[in-house]
C-alpha cells in the first residue's frame, strides 16, 4: 500500500544546530507540503514543492529550507535551530487539487 | 489575517448526539472545502469535503454544509461516537490554481460516553 512516512518521529536538539527531517512519498505525488502545528494556530504551510526541483515558500518559511530531488522525497532543514521552531511537523503529499495525504508527525524539541 | 476561523477550541457531546463543528472563512474566492480529522499522535487525515457549487454533502454519519452568503461551513456528526473524539480541521483551497489549503486552528471534540 502507498503511504507517506516521517522520520524521526521524535527530535530534541539544541538551539543552533542544523536539523533535516524526512519526508518519504510512495504515492508518486507531484505536490508535497510541509506544516507545523501549534496550540492556537492550527496548521500552518512551511514550504511546499509541485514537482522535481519546484520549490515554494509558505507562510512560516523563515528559518527553514527544502529541497526536492526526486518524486518521492521532501526533507526539510532547519538550518540554525531555535527555540520558537520547537513544534509538531507534519508532511503532506497530494495529486493535483485532490485532498492531501499526511505522514504521521515528527515532534522536534529545540533546548 | 486569518483567513479560515474555527472560533471554537472545543466541544463536548453526549454519545448518540448531534456534533455541529463550525468554521468560517472571510475570502470568496475558495472553490473547496475540506474537513479533516486527528488524533493524538497521529497525522491528519481526510473526513469529507464539499465543492463551492454545492450547499451539501453526505457521508454516512458525516454531513458538511455550505453556506456561502455567510461564508460559513459546518460538519454535522450523527449520531456521535466515543470514536469521534479528535482534533477537526477544517481547510479550504483557493480557485487562483495553487493547491495549498488554507488550515482552520482545529476545534478538540470530545463524545461523552
Amino acid at each position: 500500500d502507498a503511504e507517506i512516512t516521517q522520520s524521526p518521529r521524535h527530535k530534541i536538539t539544541e538551539t543552533g544546530r542544523q536539523v533535516t527531517l524526512a519526508c518519504h512519498q510512495t504515492w508518486n505525488h507531484n505536490n508535497m507540503f510541509w506544516y507545523r502545528q501549534d496550540l492556537g494556530h492550527g496548521l500552518r504551510l512551511i514550504h511546499y514543492s509541485y514537482g522535481v526541483q519546484d520549490t515554494n515558500k509558505g507562510e512560516v518559511s523563515d528559518g527553514y529550507s527544502v529541497s526536492r530531488s526526486n518524486t518521492e522525497d521532501l526533507p526539510l532543514t532547519l538550518e540554525s535551530a531555535a527555540s520558537s521552531q520547537t513544534s509538531v511537523y507534519f508532511c503532506a503529499s497530494s495529486a493535483a487539487s485532490n485532498e492531501q495525504f499526511f505522514g504521521p508527525g515528527t515532534r522536534l524539541t529545540v533546548l | 489575517d486569518q483567513q479560515v476561523k474555527q472560533n471554537s477550541p472545543s466541544l463536548s457531546v453526549q454519545e448518540g448526539r448531534i456534533s455541529i463543528l463550525n468554521c468560517d472563512y472571510t475570502n470568496s474566492m475558495f472553490d473547496y472545502f475540506l474537513w479533516y480529522k486527528k488524533y493524538p499522535a497521529e497525522g491528519p487525515t481526510f473526513l469529507i469535503s464539499i465543492s463551492s457549487i454545492k450547499d451539501k454533502n453526505e457521508d454516512g454519519r458525516f454531513t458538511v454544509f455550505l453556506n456561502k452568503s455567510a461564508k460559513h461551513l459546518s460538519l454535522h456528526i450523527v449520531p456521535s461516537q466515543p470514536g469521534d473524539s479528535a482534533v477537526y480541521f477544517c481547510a479550504a483551497l483557493p480557485t487562483s490554481g495553487t493547491y495549498k489549503y488554507i488550515f482552520g486552528t482545529g476545534t478538540r471534540l470530545k463524545v461523552l460516553a
